[in-house]
């Protein structure tokens, strides 16, 4: 079974679009998490949702939105796409207790 | 904010033994140093996580100084299978809600017959 799952695997779209990911976890975890990997590999957080509420939100651009219908899902909502946006996108979530984290498999998102 | 420096790459034979420091002069009382390997074209695997001194696993073992401003990541006899990107990561989730995680670049690592 997978434990943490992202649809789609691959986004192509263009500037000013909008688009959605989604994201599932089977864990049973309270935490789940939203990274950016840009093309040098760096891997940095966007969001972080505990029990629905956010607990960690970088200095992100407003045209991004985390929205968490429940403990089990965390989407990521982006608006007016911008070619910087390209990149692989990764979910992941963790036990409250442990710092653990489970990742996705990513969605690379190409904007033209 | 703990920020990590690690070798950008490097080269190892089958056998052989690979230690991977991770310097985090800044590192914080509560954070805790977590390991994690990414093969192309997938997400991050979780390796070992400490705190302090030493720590093993079926896969890997984490030695940490007094100090902790630094650890080492050591890999008992490679096989090609663990070519991949080592990242460190620093920090605790839940001292500061406003604490950022930040991945460094992460380190190389090829494996070689």
């Amino acid at each position: 079974d997978t434990a943490v799952s992202q649809t789609p695997k691959y986004l192509v779209t263009q500037m000013g679009n909008d688009k959605s990911i989604k994201c599932e976890q089977n864990l049973g975890h309270d935490t789940m998490y939203w990274y950016k990997q840009d093309s040098k590999k760096f891997l940095k957080i966007m969001f972080s949702y505990n029990n629905k509420e956010l607990i960690i939100n970088e200095t992100v651009p407003n045209r991004f939105s985390p929205k968490s219908p429940d403990k089990a899902h965390l989407n990521l909502h982006i608006n007016s796409l911008e070619l910087g946006d390209s990149a692989v996108y990764f979910c992941a979530s963790s036990d409250r207790e442990e710092n653990e984290q489970y990742f996705g498999p990513g969605t690379r998102l190409t904007v033209t | 904010l703990a920020k990590t420096t690690q070798p950008i790459s490097m080269d190892s034979y089958e056998g052989q033994e690979v230690n991977i420091t991770c310097s985090h002069n800044n590192i914080a009382t509560n954070d805790y140093i977590t390991w994690y390997q990414q093969f192309p074209s997938q997400g991050p695997r979780f390796i070992i996580q400490g705190y302090k001194t030493k720590v093993t696993n079926e896969v890997a073992s984490l030695f940490i100084p007094a100090d902790r401003k630094s650890s080492t990541l050591s890999l008992p006899r490679v096989s090609l299978s663990d070519t991949a990107v080592y990242y460190c990561l620093v920090g605790d989730n839940w001292v500061d809600s406003s604490y950022k995680l930040i991945f460094g670049s992460g380190t190389r690592l090829l494996v070689r017959p």
